[in-house]
């Protein structure tokens, strides 16, 4: 089972809109509706921010959403603010003895 | 609040072995699915094993399969890691999640290191 494929890095300036991708195949993105989003900040732990492919969990801003179609799912943030600069990572359920697979992470910098 | 504890990293030699230990609180631990995930330094995130609040449906990822083992005591709230026959690709910072089998990772541990060096 090999990884989802995100590109290694996005950047924005404060107040705009980027899109992260994340492209999988018909077994893992494309299969099912569990993909997730996570933010990792250096020397932390990643934190959950979009669960079954557009939902977000309690507590997480709505500047982040996230959307799919075919075997390419995507992360959206809005109004971009310093705190965003992090690593992003994408994982997606795959149904083989292999549960899940992540991307290969993108690094946001907020310019 | 969840709290997931990772103990039992340290420096190994290679083709050694290592327990990892995760203390768990704050949520009901015998009703929740958890995994291991590592990191690489450097690099980015993979799966390494799931078991059910049962303990009796474990998954492992080809990487690992036969060489770790993932178990749980859910009287002591404590999940488990044993990695066997170490390599230097072993090396890397190993986290434990409460997570479901379709593998939303809501909660995530601080990470315990794993260094694998002669």
């Amino acid at each position: 089972q090999s990884g989802l494929t995100q590109p290694a890095s996005v950047s924005g300036s404060p107040g705009q809109s980027i899109t992260i991708s994340c492209s999988g195949t018909s077994s893992d993105v494309g299969g099912y509706d569990y993909v997730c989003w996570y933010q990792q900040h250096p020397g932390k732990a990643p934190k959950l921010m979009v669960y079954d492919v557009s939902n977000r969990p309690s507590g997480v801003s709505n500047r982040f959403s996230g959307s799919k179609s075919g075997n390419t799912a995507s992360l959206t943030i809005s109004g971009l603010q310093a705190e965003d600069e992090a690593d992003y990572y994408c994982s997606s359920y795959t149904g083989s003895t292999t549960l899940v697979v992540f991307g290969g992470g993108t690094k946001l910098t907020v310019l | 609040q969840v709290q997931l504890v990772e103990s039992g990293g340290g420096v190994v030699q290679p083709g050694r072995s290592l327990r990892l230990s995760c203390a768990a609180s704050g949520f009901t631990f015998s009703r929740h699915g958890m995994h291991w995930v590592r990191q690489a330094p450097g690099k980015g995130l993979e799966w390494v094993a799931f078991i059910s609040y049962g303990g009796f449906d474990k998954d492992y990822a080809d990487s690992v399969k036969g060489r770790f083992n993932i178990s749980r005591d859910n009287s002591k709230n404590m999940l488990y890691l044993q990695v066997t026959s170490l390599r230097a690709e072993d090396t890397a910072v190993y986290y434990c999640v409460e997570g479901t089998i379709s593998g939303r990772f809501d909660n995530w541990g601080q990470g315990t290191l794993v260094t694998v060096s002669s």
